[in-house]
């Protein structure tokens, strides 16, 4: 069975600062995706990122990045230059190839709060 | 950008009511699914389904759920007798086609209170 930790239930942080969400994630499977999604306190999801775990090159965009390390099975999410509309509770979510592979497992999400 | 989206964003009712919540997924997806989320909880899976079948459905699904494609757009839950636990946030997702390469988008979701 696969399983997502997050350990950081909440994180807060002044404006500007840079900030990383821990993903670390458990599968017996060789292929996988993993998953970065944002719930803004409005409640809806809305999709970061998707890696493969073929592909273990770390990903910018803007100034968000990942850094994936199946060594030590994890997934990290950097925020640079945190801002105020940043605030909102940050999931990852694993997918495997086996068993039909159907369903994403989240980890129980980190609140990210950022303040002026 | 297309987009899922869902209605009623809001639903109450009585403990014992059937309900049904909609989603219109996007247009040229092929895969779709239920998920929950408990208020301050995780994302919990519930139910995906395929060329007009559940494909995959967790422990969660019991008999009291029901899912359906009953036009070419719409995809539906539907809680025969809600319970106080069933009070959550309810997510419908799709995806283009295979449902691990692909990327599931959710719509905004419908929160659901029982009373």
């Amino acid at each position: 069975a696969q399983k997502v930790t997050q350990a950081q239930t909440e994180i807060s942080v002044v404006e500007k600062e840079d900030v990383t969400l821990d993903c670390v994630y458990e599968t017996r499977d060789t292929t996988y995706y993993l998953f970065w999604y944002k719930q803004p306190p409005s409640g809806e999801l809305v999709f970061l990122i998707r890696r493969n775990s073929f592909d273990e090159q770390n990903e910018i965009s803007g100034r968000y990045s990942w850094n994936f390390q199946k060594s030590t099975s994890s997934f990290n999410f950097t925020i640079t230059a945190s801002q105020v509309v940043d605030s909102a509770v940050y999931f990852c979510a694993l997918n495997i190839l086996t068993g039909g592979g159907n369903k994403l497992t989240f980890g129980t999400g980190t609140q990210l709060k950022v303040e002026l | 950008e297309p987009e899922v989206t869902q209605t009623p964003s809001h639903q109450v009712t009585q403990m014992g009511q059937e309900v049904i919540l909609r989603c219109v997924p996007i247009s040229n997806h092929l895969y779709f699914y239920w998920y929950r989320q408990i208020l301050g909880q995780k994302v919990e899976f519930l139910v995906s389904f395929y060329n007009n079948e559940i494909s995959e459905k967790s422990e969660i699904f019991d008999d009291q759920f029901s899912v359906e494609r009953p036009d070419g757009s719409n995809f539906t839950l539907k809680i025969r007798s809600t319970k106080l636990e069933d009070s959550a946030m309810y997510f419908c997702a799709s995806s283009a086609r295979d449902p691990v390469r692909e990327t599931q988008y959710f719509g905004p979701g419908t929160r659901l209170l029982v009373l």
